[in-house]
């Protein structure tokens, strides 16, 4: 069953703040977080495993919460170049969530 | 390769016809993903091979639909009687690991589009 994400859609100014959510019906071992841009393929952000832990690289940054079978994806100070589609993605098979479109208008 | 290669990147078929898709993953890579993309949705899970063995085919729309991965490395993605609601982005994936645990690179796609 796909994942549920939420907001569906976002549109912040630039230099503002964003969190997407992601919500799983079955167990997590493993949560992915991908973009996408307008005719291109979805590019990797990050991978949280199982423990709760939190990463991040550069002003991106996310949590996953095995317990609660959610994480969720930070995004600080946005620049423009952060637009596009952002997919969770779970399971051994790589399930895609419902997607988040975020726009960083100037 | 360097990277996840599919081709063609774009194919028009006619209505009926068959048609073959191709997806040469990074080498060595176990893992390998299949999915498909209308216009303006998400990736839809297709199918998924470990090696050579199809692990799920739960996606697969219909019967029409059949993927293939003999020798655990290049996989195939056939369509048989093609439908205009077949018409959509279908993209590849490949991974290292067995279980999701490391990150998956994706081809460009191809565009398919049934006329």
């Amino acid at each position: 069953q796909q994942p549920v994400q939420s907001p569906q859609a976002v549109i912040l100014r630039e230099g503002e703040d964003a969190v997407i959510n992601c919500s799983s019906s079955k167990a997590l071992y493993s949560v992915h977080w991908y973009r996408q841009k307008h005719g291109e393929a979805p590019v990797f952000l990050m991978i949280l495993l199982k423990g709760g832990e939190q990463k991040g690289h550069d002003k991106i940054s996310a949590s996953f919460n095995e317990k609660k079978q959610q994480s969720s994806l930070y995004l600080t100070a946005s620049q423009l170049s952060y637009s596009g589609t952002y997919f969770c993605g779970v399971t051994e098979k790589l399930t895609f969530g419902t997607g988040t479109r975020l726009t960083i208008i100037p | 390769g360097a990277g996840v290669s599919q081709s063609p990147r774009y194919k028009v078929a006619k209505r009926g016809q068959d048609v073959a898709l191709r997806c040469d993953p990074i080498s060595g890579h176990v893992s390998l993903f299949w999915y498909q993309q209308a216009l303006g949705q998400g990736p839809e899970f297709l199918t998924y091979f470990q090696n050579e063995a199809q692990l799920d085919k739960s996606g697969l729309p219909s019967d029409r639909f059949f993927a293939e991965r003999p020798e655990g490395s290049v996989s195939t993605l056939k369509i048989q009687r093609t439908q205009q609601e077949d018409s959509a982005v279908y993209l590849c994936a490949s991974s290292s690991d067995r279980g999701g645990s490391t990150e998956a690179f994706f081809g460009q796609g191809t565009r398919l589009t049934v006329v």
